[in-house]
């Protein structure tokens, strides 16, 4: 089975340019979730599908980031413009329905950003 | 207060050690529980879940402190393998993802 797919997995832009990333969640999961997470901390979520619909985006910065999932099935993450400070890893991450409340999540290999 | 807490780390430990990390949680309404493992410039992955029965495997055993909001990972005979972060997670009734930042475990031979 293949896993959570993240491209691009390195991505080095200039302040103030636009970047995109893209998720491909586990073939079932309906549920999705873009986290980013800084150097010695751990994961911060930035939004979460249940399918098409963002049921949380709270955390995320409305004025430069926007995401969708149009299908229901993969993702989008756009930063636009990037700031010095969004560089950090972006991780995807999918889960299966809500059944089993002890199922963990299944996360992507992430894509690295550096602003320069 | 952060929501889910860690010991700052690194620990530094010699291999065939037992190492202990404790974790501790500000929501008492909490579901469910985890530790993550994550190797360094790789994603989290899953080490195992906590019951309040406590759990094994192999050498790791977690358990979970209800009435404290605790919990705790015990690794046995370590390994330099298991050299990595330790994340402690706490999924809430909103089935979100609550992460500590982590503490770094480093094994020397």
């Amino acid at each position: 089975e293949a896993g959570v797919v993240q491209s691009p997995r390195y991505k080095i832009i200039e302040k103030k340019q636009p970047v995109a990333f893209w998720c491909n969640p586990i073939s079932g999961h309906n549920t999705l979730y873009w986290y980013r997470q800084n150097l010695g901390q751990g994961p911060e979520l930035l939004i979460r599908y249940e399918n098409e619909e963002a049921v949380d985006d709270s955390q995320l910065p409305k004025d430069r980031f926007s995401a969708e999932r149009l299908k229901g099935v993969d993702s989008t993450l756009k930063i636009q413009p990037a700031e010095l400070g969004d560089s950090a890893v972006y991780l995807c991450a999918s889960s299966p329905p809500r059944g089993d409340p002890n199922y963990g999540y299944t996360f992507g290999s992430g894509t690295r950003l550096t602003v320069v | 207060r952060k929501e889910v807490e860690q010991d700052p780390g690194p620990f530094n430990v010699p291999e065939g050690a037992t190492v202990a990390f404790n974790c501790t949680y500000s929501n008492s309404a909490s579901q469910s529980f985890f530790w993550y493992r994550q190797d360094c410039r790789k994603e989290p992955k899953l080490l195992m879940s906590v019951y309040s029965s406590g759990n094994e495997d192999g050498r790791f055993t977690a358990q979970l402190n209800r009435a404290s909001q605790y919990i705790s990972l015990l690794i046995r005979d370590s390994k330099l393998s298991d050299s990595a972060t330790y994340l402690c997670v706490v999924k809430d009734s909103n089935y979100q993802l609550i992460w500590g930042a982590g503490t770094k475990l480093i094994i020397k031979p």
